[in-house]
């Protein structure tokens, strides 16, 4: 079974500045992808990234970007420039690209609450 | 298009009773998820849905249960409700699998409080 984890409870980051949130996943497959989901006090869950674990490139997206080493199997999330609407609940989450028992699962980490401070 | 809806969005039940919670996915979206949220468990993966057979379920009691409907709605249901059922739950939605998207959109979530 995979599992997910994030190690930051909490990271609290200045208007303005870069704040890396971690994440690593244990897994035995070779084919899989990884997402960075943001979690606001609505309760609301936006997908805020994606990268295939296929990919060599970090995918990036505006102001989020993403580290994905394979091999050492982590998956760090970087929000530059940050903003007070940046403040949020962030999840780590997998999902099996081929495995019938994962079919529509997601595994997600335990959350990192960022807190942006003016 | 419209996201994901979730009906109702906020629910108090007494223990004993039954619940049955509603999602209707982003049209065209086959695939219907659904996520339990707890401050303690955090989240956890209940059951997935596609052309109305459940494909995958999590490690949850046979109190919990779902179905879809031809057009992609899916229904939660949880029986005989315990105080520990109380959480937000969450429904998510995905094309067809087999497209080259793997996202899910979530809902914004029904809250289930249990008295």
């Amino acid at each position: 079974a995979q599992t997910v984890t994030q190690s930051q409870p909490e990271m609290s980051v200045q208007e303005a500045e870069t704040v890396t949130l971690s994440c690593t996943y244990d897994t035995s497959e070779s084919d899989y992808y990884l997402f960075w989901y943001k979690q606001p006090p609505s309760r609301q869950m936006i997908l805020v990234i994606r990268q295939e674990a296929y990919k060599q490139q970090n995918a990036t997206e505006n102001r989020f970007s993403v580290n994905f080493q394979k091999a050492a199997k982590s998956f760090s999330l970087k929000i530059s420039d940050s903003q007070l609407g940046d403040a949020a609940m962030y999840f780590c989450a997998y999902r099996s690209a081929f495995a019938t028992d994962s079919w529509g699962k997601l595994q997600f980490g335990a959350g990192t609450q960022v807190v942006v401070t003016p | 298009k419209a996201g994901v809806t979730q009906t109702p969005r906020y629910l108090i039940k007494t223990r004993g009773q039954q619940v049955t919670l509603s999602c209707s996915p982003i049209s065209g979206h086959r695939s219907v998820s659904w996520y339990q949220q707890t401050p303690g468990q955090g989240l956890q993966f209940l059951f997935e849905y596609f052309s109305e057979t459940q494909r995958n379920k999590g490690n949850f009691p046979g109190r919990f249960s779902g179905r879809q409907f031809s057009n992609s709605r899916s229904e939660m249901n949880v029986s005989t409700l315990e105080l520990g059922d109380s959480a937000l739950y969450l429904c998510a939605s995905s094309p067809y699998p087999g497209q080259s998207s793997y996202e899910q959109y979530f809902g914004p979530g029904t809250r289930l409080t249990v008295t």
